[in-house]
This record gives C-alpha cells, structure tokens and sequence, in this order.
C-alpha cells in the first residue's frame, strides 16, 4: 500500500526567502510523484512530476523538487517566495503497477507568505 | 486545449436527496477519477473509470456511484444524501492507463442541508 506523509501542515515565510516543503512517500513498488497547488476556491494544478527519470524534477513558477529513495523524500523547494505562492501544496504518489490511475494524497501543506 | 469541465459548480442539497455531477475531460483523455476533498478527511479517491469501466474503487459506501460515457465524459451520483456528504468533489482525467498524471477539475462544492 502507498501512503504520503508531509510533516508540516502549516509554513510560513517571508516574501523572496526560499521554500522548503517536505514529503515523505511509503509504497510497494517503483513510485510516481507529484506536487500540485491548490489556491482558494480551486482546483489542484499540477506543480511537478517524478517518474523515474531525473532524480531533481523542475516544475512550473520555479518550483523543483528531488527524489531521495534512500530518504524515501520528495521535498518541494523554491528559491525565492512570492506573493502569489500563498497555497495549500500536496504531495501525491502514485504506484507504477496498479490496476490504473489511483492517486493517494498527503494532507496537504499551507503555505502562508509574509510581505 | 479546454481543461477539465464540471458542473455544476455549486449545488446544495437537502439530506436524504440524491444528486448528479458532471464531469468533461480533456479532448483525448480516456481515463477519468474521482475524488472528494473534506478539511477533516482531505482529499479522498473515490473511483476511476477508463473506457467507460470502473476500474478502481475507493473506500466510500455504495451510495456514491458514477458512471462513463463513450464520449468520456463521466458522472457521479450519491443517492441518500447525508450531512457528511458535504464536500468538493473534483473530477480528474488522464490521457490512458499507464500515465498517471493528472489533470484536475474546478470542482463541484455540494453543500447538504
């Protein structure tokens, strides 16, 4: 079975300061991961993906994250925070290897940004 | 490209009642799932369907259901509505069965009275 876990729910930082969103996946076989942001009143866009290739992904807005299979981690990182950043952010694997296109989700991170 | 469609966007219901929501994928997306986003509970599958074929299921009582047409497109119906029901439901499609990327849905917001 899969299973994400973000350790923080809340994050806060100030306006051009780096992001540093964590993620830790469990799961059986071979995983895909995603980072999508959900703004207020939303739906969910997809920020990035991991799916075997490049071990640090490039997402859209400057978003990157790294997959650590030792650490069995997929932080979201950001060099420089936005207004416009200010999201609730989840991470989301999905097992190569099951019977089609399930998604599990972590409970999700708000990430708060300070002028 | 049109993104995901639902609708209705918003929809209250009385307890006991049954609704219907809709969902339009991405042109040549084959695969559509459901999910239903709660502050309690978060976000949750529901089930997904591919070539109009239930092919996954989540942990939700048989009251929610949904269906897919030839064309894709794809409904979910709870009938017996209940307080808890109360969510977004959002709707997502991918392009076949072995990509998982997934393309999201504005989502219905169902408020039950």
């Amino acid at each position: 079975a899969q299973s994400v876990t973000q350790l923080d729910s809340h994050v806060s930082v100030s306006e051009g300061t780096p992001v540093l969103l964590r993620c830790n996946y469990s799961s059986s076989y071979s995983p895909s991961l995603f980072w999508y942001v959900q703004h207020p009143n939303k739906g969910l866009q997809l920020l990035l993906k991991y799916t075997s290739a490049a071990t640090l992904v490039k997402g859209i807005n400057g978003f990157e994250a790294e997959f650590k299979k030792s650490e069995t981690s997929f932080h979201l990182t950001k060099p420089s925070a936005h207004m416009s950043d200010a999201a609730e952010y989840f991470c989301v694997v999905s097992e190569r290897g099951n019977a089609g296109n399930m998604l599990t989700f972590g409970g999700g991170t708000r990430l708060m940004v300070k002028p | 490209k049109a993104g995901v469609t639902q609708t209705p966007r918003y929809l209250i219901k009385t307890r006991g009642q049954q609704v219907t929501l809709s969902c339009s994928p991405i042109s040549g997306h084959r695969s559509v799932s459901w999910y239903q986003q709660t502050p309690g509970q978060g976000l949750q599958f529901l089930f997904e369907y591919f070539s109009e074929t239930q092919r996954n299921k989540g942990n939700f009582p048989g009251r929610f259901s949904g269906r897919q047409f030839s064309n894709s497109r794809s409904e979910m119906n709870v009938s017996t509505l209940e307080l808890g029901d109360s969510a977004l439901y959002l709707c997502a499609s991918s392009l076949a069965a072995a990509v998982y990327e997934q393309y999201f849905g504005p989502g219905t917001r169902l408020t039950v009275t």
